[in-house]
């Protein structure tokens, strides 16, 4: 199956700095990528949809200004976290959607990046 | 979106035995998926079930559906210890766009 990666894995940062992590389709082209937010025992909840070359689509309660995307190429989006603050501290997932094969709505998700902010 | 429900929030059985766990959703779907996330980790793609199918099965997995009801069951046959993680179904919703709506999750607990 195609393989989507995340960078960096794990980040502890301090308060009120930013963070950027990277998600990658490594071996398709991805036209649509997703960011998930996940607080501990808790489930998946949608951030933000980014499409390649236009601006991202939040949620309803995400802030765009806080959580800034960039969807540079069809194989690379960015999700940084600016100025954060200990309650940003989550575990955030990405996936890739591709058009091309099948024909049903298939996300490919990647690893994860754990976020601790002191 | 507003997320969907599963239940049992918690399940705890020993090796071999049967593991049911249940989803309700709230909107038309075009599918229902069901995944895996061991602890702090990604999630890993279990079966699809579409909303023209009542039941699928993979492996010791069998999904069904309906739609009528707005819910999923996921059964987990001969259980291992392996299978210890936490399951989610997440439904597509029918509208157009390829967003995900995934349910609360069940934290599946299988004992050697």
């Amino acid at each position: 199956g195609a393989v989507v990666s995340q960078h960096p894995s794990w980040v502890i940062c301090k308060s009120g700095t930013s963070v950027k992590i990277e998600c990658r389709s490594l071996d398709f082209q991805a036209t649509t990528m997703f960011w998930y937010r996940q607080f501990p025992k808790q489930s998946l909840m949608l951030m933000a949809t980014s499409n390649e070359g236009s601006k991202a689509t939040y949620e309803q309660g995400v802030e765009k200004d806080k959580f800034l995307i960039n969807h540079a190429s069809l194989t690379l989006s960015t999700l940084t976290v600016t100025s954060a603050h200990p309650e940003d501290s989550s575990f955030y997932i990405c996936s890739a959607y591709s058009l091309a094969g099948s024909s049903y709505n298939e996300q490919f998700f990647g690893p994860g990046t754990r976020l601790t902010v002191l | 979106s507003q997320q969907g429900e599963e239940d049992p929030q918690a399940l705890s059985i020993q090796e071999g035995e049967n593991a049911t766990m249940n989803c309700s959703y709230k909107t038309s779907i075009n599918n229902l998926q069901w995944y895996r996330q061991n602890s702090g980790r990604g999630l890993v793609h279990l079966i699809l079930i579409r909303s023209n199918e009542r039941e699928k099965h993979s492996g010791r997995l069998r999904v069904t559906l309906d739609t009528s009801k707005k819910s999923s069951s996921l059964l987990i046959t001969a259980s291992r210890a392996a299978d210890t993680a936490s399951y989610f179904c997440a439904t597509d919703e029918d509208t157009g766009f390829q967003k995900l709506v995934f349910g609360t999750g069940t934290r599946l607990l299988v004992s050697p």
